[in-house]
């Protein structure tokens, strides 16, 4: 029972340099989301979907790019990383209607230098 | 705009004894959804208990359970029997009912079991 899984765990970039999350849930869960996680910041909400093929925008979408073509995979893209997109990532699922909580993944430490 | 509060950045409680995390909101909403989340040192956030606003009855799981007052806009955790296990982070959430995908999320209080 994997529940949602990231890869990688960590990674660190370069300047400029282009990379793919990915996440992966085995729930049949509808809704997937990607936030990031910064001190003093808290989680900020990048990206979602509601289901397979659609995607819309959270609270910080910018330097970010989403799909979702298979219901139960989430990618993110980071085209040309910056030093601000340091964070650690976590990808989140949840089952339809508001009443669910999330299942979160165990999150991706990505440093950009 | 609705918000979530946790006045606690960190608490600590013995082993054994018991604890409570406060959480305030503020919505106009009359509908919506109250968790909390509990993140430990491994860094991987964990569903704890939820409270729907339409229900008085204080949600239980196990040793974690909330007082909800609905007209102070208070939705506090209380964990009994504290272990070392629940040493972590943790964050208390809001969802209105109409939401997909906004959920607001509270600072976090740091929690801190000491044997």
């Amino acid at each position: 029972n994997a529940g949602v899984t990231q890869t990688p765990k960590f990674r660190v970039l370069k300047t400029g340099q282009s990379m793919t999350l990915l996440c992966a849930q085995d729930m049949n869960h509808e809704y997937m989301y990607w936030y990031r996680q910064d001190p003093g910041m808290g989680l900020r909400l990048i990206h979602y979907s509601v289901g397979e093929g659609t995607t819309a925008k959270g609270e910080v979408p910018d330097g970010y790019n989403v799909s979702r073509l298979k219901k139960q995979n989430f990618l993110l893209g980071l085209e040309s990383a910056a030093p601000s997109q340091t964070s650690v990532y976590f990808c989140a699922s949840r089952l339809t209607g508001p009443r669910y909580g999330y299942t979160f993944g165990s999150g991706t430490r990505l440093t950009v230098v | 705009a609705q918000t979530v509060t946790q006045s606690q950045p960190e608490m600590s409680v013995q082993e054994a004894e018991t604890v409570t995390l406060s959480c305030t909101y503020d919505t106009s909403e009359n509908n919506y959804y109250l968790f909390w989340y509990k993140q430990p040192p491994s860094r991987q956030m964990i569903l704890v208990i939820r409270q729907e606003a339409y229900k008085q009855q204080n949600a239980t799981e196990n040793r974690f359970s909330v007082n909800f007052q609905k007209a102070a806009k208070s939705f506090s955790l209380k964990i009994s029997d504290s272990q070392l296990g629940d040493t972590a982070m943790y964050f208390c959430a809001f969802r209105d009912e109409t939401s997909y995908d906004k959920v607001i999320f509270g600072p976090g209080t740091s929690l801190s079991v000491i044997p």
